[in-house]
Order: C-alpha cells, then structure tokens, then sequence
C-alpha cells in the first residue's frame, strides 16, 4: 500500500513563472493538506481541501492555489514565483484521526 | 493555539537516552501534545500523542506533568539513525486539521 505520494521530487524555477506541484493521498485519506518548510524552518500550513473544496488556508497570499480532484487527488499552483518560495512543499493526507506525510517537493527559484 | 518552547539542537551518543522537553504555558484544556520526527527532506513522521501522565510505545515516551505546561519526549538507547529534527506540538489535531509547527529541537547522535 504506497503512502502519499508527490510529484516531482525537485524542480528549479525562475522568478516570476509558475509551478504545479502534485500530490496522491494515501489510500483511504480523502483530506489533503499543503505545507511550505523553509530551509531550518517547522513547515507551516498552507492550505487544506476536503471534498474539493478549500476548507483551512494559512496565512498565504493569493498566488498560492490549489485544487482537490474527484480520486482526493490534490494540486498547488504557485503563480508569479519570488526568490522566497523556494522551500520544501510538503503534502500531507488524512482521514479522521490517521494523518500521514508526503517526502515532499524540493522547489528552487533562481 | 498554545506556543511552544524546545531546545533549538541537542547532541548525544549512540546508547544513550534523549531526553527533549518541551513549554507550552498556554495549554488549553481540550488539547493534547504531539511529537513528529522529521529527516532531511522527508515528510514529518508521527512519533508520540499523548494527554496526561506517560504514553509509551516501541518508539518512545511522552511524560506530562499534571501542570501540563511542559512535556518531556524520551527516546532510549538512541543509535544514529535518530538523528533528526523533533518538534513538539500541542493542539487539537485528532481531526487532520493545520497542524502548527515551531522551529523542532535538532538531535545529532554521534557514534
């Protein structure tokens, strides 16, 4: 049974162009979460989608986004890049009291 | 949500037992104090929940006082793969709400 599942592992991008970063919840989890860790930061909470729908958001600014599909599925769309989203983008799924974490997807903006 | 207070780094040897505390002052009454392990560039990993007294498992042991205002994490007879970063949270996370991080407390084990 694989875990949570994310796509890709690193990508490296240029300031002001957008990125999409994928997530597949663990088998059974229908919550997903999105996270952003800072290099020597705690992660810190980005936003939360439950039955398609954005249920929690952090404090973010609009150019982060995202999406949850019909399979629970989940996408993060960051739009307009700055040097300071390169982090960590961590993807964690859950369901009632089960929560477990992606490895996450290294993002580097140059 | 209550705030958190650990060590930033603590260094050890393998064989030994860590011991990691944690300060939460703030701590409602509905709450309960969880800990995570995390390794450089992975997902956080469940390690410990507990409420009050002590919680044991395989892996460790959470002590609470009856304060609640602080919290020890214990991991026995450590080897290098411990080394990790920990971090200690307290809220109300059994429904896969935002979990809040603080900065972890980094363990070097040596050998």
């Amino acid at each position: 049974d694989a875990g949570v599942t994310q796509s890709p592992t690193h990508l490296i991008k240029t300031r002001g162009q957008q990125v999409t970063l994928r997530c597949s919840p663990k088998s059974g989890h229908d919550t997903v979460s999105w996270y952003q860790q800072a290099l020597g930061q705690g992660p810190q909470f980005i936003f939360q989608y439950y039955e398609e729908e954005e249920r929690q958001r952090g404090n973010f600014p609009d150019r982060f986004s995202g999406h949850q599909f019909p399979n629970y599925s989940s996408e993060l769309n960051v739009n307009a890049l700055l040097l300071g989203d390169s982090a960590l983008y961590l993807c964690a799924s859950s369901r009632e009291t089960s929560r477990d974490f992606g490895p996450g997807t290294r993002l580097t903006v140059l | 949500l209550a705030k958190t207070t650990q060590p930033i780094s603590m260094d050890s040897y393998e064989g030994q037992e860590v011991n990691i505390t944690c300060s939460h002052n703030n701590i409602a009454t509905n709450d309960y104090i969880t800990w995570y392990q995390q390794f450089p560039s992975q997902g956080p990993r469940f390690i410990i929940q507990g409420y009050k007294t002590k919680v044991t498992n395989e892996v460790a042991s959470l002590f609470i006082p009856a304060d609640r205002k602080s919290s020890t994490l214990s991991l026995p007879r450590v080897s290098l793969s411990d080394t990790a970063v920990y971090y200690c949270l307290v809220g109300v996370y059994n429904q896969g709400g935002k979990l809040i991080f603080g900065q972890g407390t980094e363990l070097s084990v040596k050998p």
